[in-house]
């Protein structure tokens, strides 16, 4: 397996504009995670969704944040109208729900707001 | 209270040096602390992990240490290597849900 797909890798955006991050989980994975990753915060959790389904969406900062999850293999975190404040890396990661375990990560999405 | 604290937020270590990363929880639910590993420009991976019903677990160099009743588990690299430098989160996670609550990450550089 290719592992957790994200992209892209990098993204350099203008404040305002709209941003969209997407990830690709391992096949059979029923638990995808996104999680934002900047120096001052450390790893942060933005949202984790189950079977598709949004379990967990308090760790969205604000309203301009959006995630969805349309089937099992394919999940997008928007961000709209983006700010230099967003600037961080994105990593998503996925893991099967059966017993509390390994999440396996992305690579990640470096975004850059200026 | 989900907040998991890691200590110390960096490290330098001799090569053939032992490294200690210290994490503290408070929410006493928690029953699964894995340790993961990253690589500058990589996502976190798995390093190893624990549940509460054993006191210690190592693999190869690495062993975590854990004492329940300090809700407090470490991190131990034995003979540390220059290709061990990386940032290593602890974090912690309870089976009623999936999620796992990180710690704020150690810098962990080992000196040739």
């Amino acid at each position: 397996d290719a592992g957790v797909i994200q992209s892209p890798r990098h993204e350099v955006t203008e404040m305002g504009q709209e941003v969209t991050l997407r990830c690709k989980p391992i096949s059979g994975h029923n638990s995808l995670f996104w999680y934002r990753q900047t120096m001052m915060r450390g790893l942060e959790l933005l949202i984790y969704f189950n079977n598709n389904v949004p379990i967990d969406d308090s760790g969205m900062p604000e309203d301009r944040f959006s995630a969805k999850m349309p089937n099992a293999s394919f999940s997008t975190l928007k961000i709209q109208p983006s700010e230099p404040r967003d600037s961080a890396v994105y990593f998503c990661a996925s893991s099967l729900t059966t017993v509390l375990g390994e999440q396996y990560f992305g690579p990640g999405t470096r975004l850059t707001v200026t | 209270q989900q907040q998991v604290k890691q200590s110390p937020q960096s490290l330098i270590v001799q090569k053939g040096g032992i490294s200690i990363i210290n994490c503290a929880y408070e929410n006493t639910a928690f029953d699964y602390f894995p340790w993961y590993q990253q690589f500058p420009g990589k996502g976190p991976a798995l390093l190893i992990a624990i549940r509460p019903d054993v006191s210690e677990k190592k693999e190869g160099r690495f062993t975590i240490s854990f004492n329940k009743s300090a809700k407090q588990f470490s991190l131990h690299i034995m003979d540390s290597q220059p290709g061990d430098s990386a940032t290593y989160f602890c974090a912690a996670g309870d089976n009623a849900g999936n999620m796992l609550t990180f710690g704020g990450g150690t810098r962990l550089m080992v000196k040739p």
